[in-house]
């Protein structure tokens, strides 16, 4: 079946620094999903993004959905402490199929 | 709107038995799913149920088991629990099959198994 990969798997930086993860697919995909996982927490969905170059932004973030439909990414302009967290993004193949998600990126931030 | 529910919130058993984890997903989905998450790792998907059947299955022994009731809440069951089984489970429910709807989740069950 489908299946993205995300990368990085961890990612460190200093508070302000920007940060960025990515979703990669080899195949089309239909749309595509992110969620934010605090630590000790549970998957909270984010955004949806459906259509072909996509842009779509909450305050410091930034949603893109690639131009082929096949890659997506999440990027956060100066980072807070408030952002650590793992980030995950997941897609459904076809309708009526099952939410896949990526392995997630865990972003710490340090103060 | 009450979200999704799940009990209990911590468990610790032992090698060789049995546990019920149960989920009560928000008024009006249909959908449940179940995954695994081990410390610091992914979602492991264990199962989704809509409507009260089956509709997937992860990569899991058959040990592994859950059912959907009729008013849509569920059960996983875990038979002659190992070591490894020890992880965070989680559920999500969704509005039913529909394209583009999101998963919300519950706050987990945290398994230990010594």
């Amino acid at each position: 079946g489908q299946q993205v990969m995300q990368i990085p798997q961890y990612q460190h930086v200093q508070e302000g620094e920007d940060f960025t993860t990515y979703c990669n697919s080899s195949t089309t995909l239909s749309n595509i999903q992110w969620y934010k996982q605090r630590p000790g927490g549970h998957p909270v969905f984010l955004i949806q993004l459906v259509k072909s170059g996509e842009v779509k932004k909450q305050k410091r973030l930034t949603f893109q959905f690639g131009e082929a439909k096949k890659n997506s990414s999440l990027h956060i302009t100066a980072t807070q402490t408030t952002d650590v967290g793992t980030y995950f993004c997941a897609f459904r193949g076809t309708s009526g199929s099952r939410l896949t998600f990526g392995e997630g990126t865990q972003l710490t931030v340090n103060p | 709107e009450a979200g999704v529910t799940q009990s209990p919130t911590h468990l610790i058993k032992t090698r060789g038995q049995q546990v019920t984890l149960r989920c009560s997903p928000i008024s009006g989905h249909t959908s449940v799913y179940w995954y695994q998450q081990a410390l610091g790792l992914g979602l492991q998907f264990l199962l989704w149920y809509d409507e009260g059947e089956e509709r997937n299955r992860g990569n899991f022994p058959p040990r592994f088991s859950g059912r959907q009731f009729p008013n849509y809440s569920s059960e996983l069951n875990v038979n002659a629990l190992e070591l490894e089984d020890s992880a965070l489970y989680l559920c999500a429910s969704n509005v039913g099959l529909a394209f583009y709807n999101e998963q919300f989740f519950g706050p987990g069950t945290r398994l230990t198994v010594l």
